[in-house]
């Protein structure tokens, strides 16, 4: 079954740091950008950014800068975002969503299950 | 960066009925407008693409239109399954921005 899975969920103390992880199962993420969009409890979608998964390169939302961080390792076909110096209003859903092939701005036709990061002392 | 509107906020239908939601740009995005609906506890689904672009699987009762700054979602006759919340999504320019959302419940 073609699809896309992401790591289980995540309680981090504020200033912590917390990685998600996202693989493609029954194709491989090979030729496609890989989106990152959060959402926070009962609220909208937020695009934070995408990685091209052959080049490694990465484009973030401005809000997110400095902050995040997406990566991938093509060994293991895994795409994985960082997000650093957590705050309590970071305790959102995390999803990952497959985008296109011919440049990253394209349709996010396959999500992820999402990774819900809950942040509290 | 493009803002993106929805209205109406909440659309109250009779199943079998019609239901048309909107969304707006801020700016043109061409066609690079893309509709997606997300259950309670589900992660978004695709629907339309390019405006006007059924994706894999959707059903024929749902049908996007307009380009530009104006869009059209159009269920023809509502299931209990879509009753959801829609968000448009417009990926013709950086940073890409997502509606706040249109909730379709029963009325």
């Amino acid at each position: 079954q073609v699809q896309v899975v992401q790591s289980g969920a995540e309680v981090k103390k504020p200033g912590a740091s917390v990685t998600v992880s996202c693989k493609a199962s029954g194709y491989t993420f090979t030729g496609y950008f890989v989106h990152w969009v959060r959402q926070a409890p009962g609220q909208g979608l937020e695009w934070m950014g995408w990685i091209n998964f052959n080049s490694g390169g990465t484009n973030y939302a401005q809000k997110f800068q400095g902050r995040v961080t997406v990566t991938r390792d093509t060994s293991i076909g895994t795409a994985y975002m960082e997000l650093s110096r957590l705050r309590s209003d970071d305790t959102a859903v995390f999803y990952c969503a497959r985008g296109g092939k011919v440049g990253p701005y394209t349709p996010f036709d396959m999500w992820g299950q999402g990774t819900m990061v809950t942040v509290s002392s | 960066e493009i803002v993106m509107t929805q209205s109406p906020v909440t659309l109250s239908v009779s199943p079998g009925e019609r239901a048309t939601l909107s969304c707006r740009a801020s700016q043109s995005v061409g066609s690079d407008l893309a509709w997606c609906q997300q259950k309670p506890g589900q992660a978004p689904r695709l629907l339309i693409y390019g405006a006007s672009n059924r994706a894999t699987g959707i059903p024929a009762r749902f049908s996007g239109s307009g380009s530009g700054t104006e869009f059209t979602l159009t269920i023809s006759s509502l299931q209990s399954e879509d009753f959801a919340v829609y968000y448009c999504q417009q990926y013709n320019h950086w940073p890409f921005t997502f509606g706040p959302g249109t909730r379709v419940d029963i009325k």
